[in-house]
This record gives C-alpha cells, sequence and structure tokens, in this order.
C-alpha cells in the first residue's frame, strides 16, 4: 500500500460545480497535511495548509480526518482556472523524507 | 521577486555528461529541499539542508548525484555521467521551519538525457 494515495482522475467537472477529492495516508502518526496544487510543467504552489479542525479559504475547505486517515480537499463554485492537478502531501514522520506527496488528481472544468 | 528561483530551467545533454543545476531559496528560509518529479507522479524526496548541512538523503540518490550548500543560502546539485534515466524535472524547495513547516517550490529544471 502507497504512504499517500490519491484517485489520479482526471475529474471533469462543469464550471460552477462543487468537487472533493480525498486523499488517503498509511501511517497514523502523520502529523502535518496539506494541498498543492499545480499546473502543466509548472511547480507545485501551496493551495492550503490542512488543520486538526479543518479549514476554509474562499471556495476552498479542506478536512483532516484522523480515524479515517484521510484528508479531503472541497471545491465550490469551481472555475475555468482551477483546472490543474491537486497534489496531496502528508508528512509521516519529523524527517524531511517523510514529506510524502501523492501522484495527484487531475481536475479539468468544463465551460 | 522574493520566491525561490532555479537555474537553468531546462538543460538537454548527452548521456555520461555531468551537469549542474542552481537553487536560490527564499532569502529567510534555513531549510532546502531538492525533489525530483516524473510525468504522472508527485514529487519524490532527493536531500535536504538546514543551513549548511546536508541532514538527509534519499536512497533514490545514487553516488551520481552530489548537493551541496556551502554557505547556508544557495544550492547546487550536480549530476554526473547522466542517464537517460535522470531525465526529469529537478525541484527546489525552501521553507522557514515553523511549526508546519510549508515549503515553497522553485520553478524547476527540466533535465532531458539524450
Amino acid at each position: 500500500r502507497k504512504e499517500v494515495e490519491q484517485d489520479p482522475g482526471p475529474f471533469n467537472v462543469p464550471e460552477g460545480a462543487t468537487v472533493a477529492f480525498n486523499c488517503t495516508y498509511s501511517n497514523s502518526a502523520s502529523q502535518s497535511f496539506f494541498w498543492y496544487r499545480q499546473d502543466c510543467r509548472k511547480e507545485p504552489k501551496l493551495l492550503m495548509s490542512v488543520y486538526s479542525s479543518g479549514n476554509e479559504d474562499g471556495r476552498f475547505t479542506a478536512q483532516l480526518n484522523r480515524a479515517s486517515q484521510y484528508i479531503s480537499l472541497l471545491i465550490r463554485d469551481s472555475k475555468l482556472s482551477d483546472s490543474a492537478t491537486y497534489l496531496c502531501v502528508v508528512n509521516i514522520g519529523s524527517s524531511a523524507s517523510k514529506i510524502i506527496f501523492g501522484s495527484g488528481t487531475r481536475l479539468s472544468i468544463r465551460p | 521577486d522574493t520566491g525561490v528561483s532555479q537555474d537553468p530551467r531546462h538543460k538537454i545533454t548527452k548521456r555520461g555528461q555531468n551537469v549542474t543545476f542552481r537553487c536560490d531559496p527564499i532569502s529567510e528560509h534555513n531549510r532546502l529541499y531538492w525533489y525530483r518529479q516524473t510525468l504522472g507522479q508527485g514529487p519524490e524526496f532527493l536531500t535536504y539542508f538546514q543551513n549548511e548541512a546536508q541532514l538527509e538523503k534519499s536512497r533514490l540518490l545514487s553516488d551520481r548525484f552530489s548537493a551541496e550548500r556551502p554557505k547556508g543560502s544557495f544550492s547546487t546539485l550536480e549530476i554526473q555521467r547522466t542517464e537517460q534515466g535522470d531525465s526529469a524535472m529537478y525541484l527546489c524547495a525552501s521553507s522557514a521551519g515553523n511549526v508546519y513547516n510549508e515549503q515553497f517550490f522553485g520553478p524547476g529544471t527540466r533535465l532531458t538525457v539524450l
């Protein structure tokens, strides 16, 4: 089992729709969690950190479920510009080598 | 621009040649990371510096790879005797080492080995 798993997609949804991604992790001792966005042939950009209580930033909501070992990202009122790959990142230990990136979920928003 | 910068952005080389990449982190960040990313995969950890000390290296980092951060500021990643399998995007990231240790990435160096 991979340490961090994501549905690769692609998710193809109409503009204005709500879309949600999940990311599961295998290590129950994981300490911190992030969502990054990556456009084609560009670097990953930090979208949001995921706090234990869940957090919201505009149209984006991130949640952490420690019991089931997954994090989620919800995008409301999706825009064409949201089309990208969304990477889940989990710090499964105290060392740098334990910062594990998922393979990403591709999202395509259609007009 | 005060973000992470990398140079060159693209490098095409012939198999067997040596290449060197440079990364300039965000100035107040003491932590610097190198990753490698291939198509359809997330970034894979290569190595990590805290200030000038190289604290961790991945098993992916063969003897042909070496990284330095001599003054705790910019870093270089050298690949000797390149192989076609080294073709990838090489990403550098830096962080401030705070509680959440959020990493910020540079634009990457895309290496193609012919």
